[in-house]
């Protein structure tokens, strides 16, 4: 099967500036997740979604990060306005319906905030 | 909430040796989930360790989930330079219908040839 697809790899913003990531998840999986890795950390959850609604976003950072997931397929995140600290590897995961599924990554966009 | 500490942070092994990385959970664990990530890649999951006492294997990789459920080690018998990477140890939270995981920082893995 297809793995979990995010889209850009890399990104290079100023601070101040708007930038917004895409995440396809693997067919069928009901639950959609953004993680947050700063170098050297684990990830770090931002939002989780259950089919097309949010169950999650306790860490997120709302006065400047926003996500949605339509129709319960592909999400976006988007940060306006980033700030140097959001400089990170944004991780987009999904997984099964259900406690014991693991969860599936794809290889992250990596955001350098100038 | 939650924490997960990784011991040791990072550590070099000649290849063809044996290794065990730690993780140690401030709660008691209801899912343990093990997975590898290399430089500029996503994770890639290894293994789910559910009940105390639970011991898991794949390949050269075992995991072990302690009796109390509040530490998991995973233990690389022969290491070879493809398991190089960083591994993350990562808990299910208590009592939900879905598998949000809280990771720790974790472990870096050079094998040297």
């Amino acid at each position: 099967e297809a793995g979990v697809a995010q889209s850009p790899r890399y990104k290079i913003i100023e601070k101040r500036q708007s930038v917004a990531f895409w995440c396809n998840p693997i067919s069928g999986h009901a639950t959609l997740y953004w993680y947050q890795q700063i170098l050297g950390q684990g990830p770090k959850l931002l939002i989780q979604f259950q089919n097309n609604g949010v169950v999650d976003d306790s860490q997120l950072p709302k006065d400047r990060f926003s996500a949605e997931r339509l129709k319960g397929v592909d999400s976006t995140l988007k940060i306006q306005p980033a700030k140097l600290e959001d400089s990170a590897v944004y991780l987009c995961a999904s997984s099964r319906q259900g406690r014991n599924s693991p969860l599936h990554f794809g290889n992250g966009t990596r955001l350098t905030v100038t | 909430s939650q924490e997960l500490e990784q011991s040791p942070q990072s550590l070099i092994v000649q290849e063809g040796k044996n290794l065990t990385i730690n993780c140690t959970s401030s709660k008691t664990l209801y899912g343990l989930y093990w997975y590898k990530q290399k430089y500029g890649e996503g994770l890639i999951f290894l293994m789910m360790l559910q009940k105390g006492g639970e011991e898991k294997s794949h390949e050269k990789i075992t995991a072990k989930l302690d009796e109390k459920k509040q530490q998991s080690s995973l233990h690389i018998t022969a290491s070879q330079p493809s398991h190089a990477g960083i591994y993350l140890c990562g808990a299910a939270g208590q009592g939900l219908g879905y598998s949000t995981l809280t990771f720790g920082k974790g472990t870096m893995l050079l094998v040297s040839p």
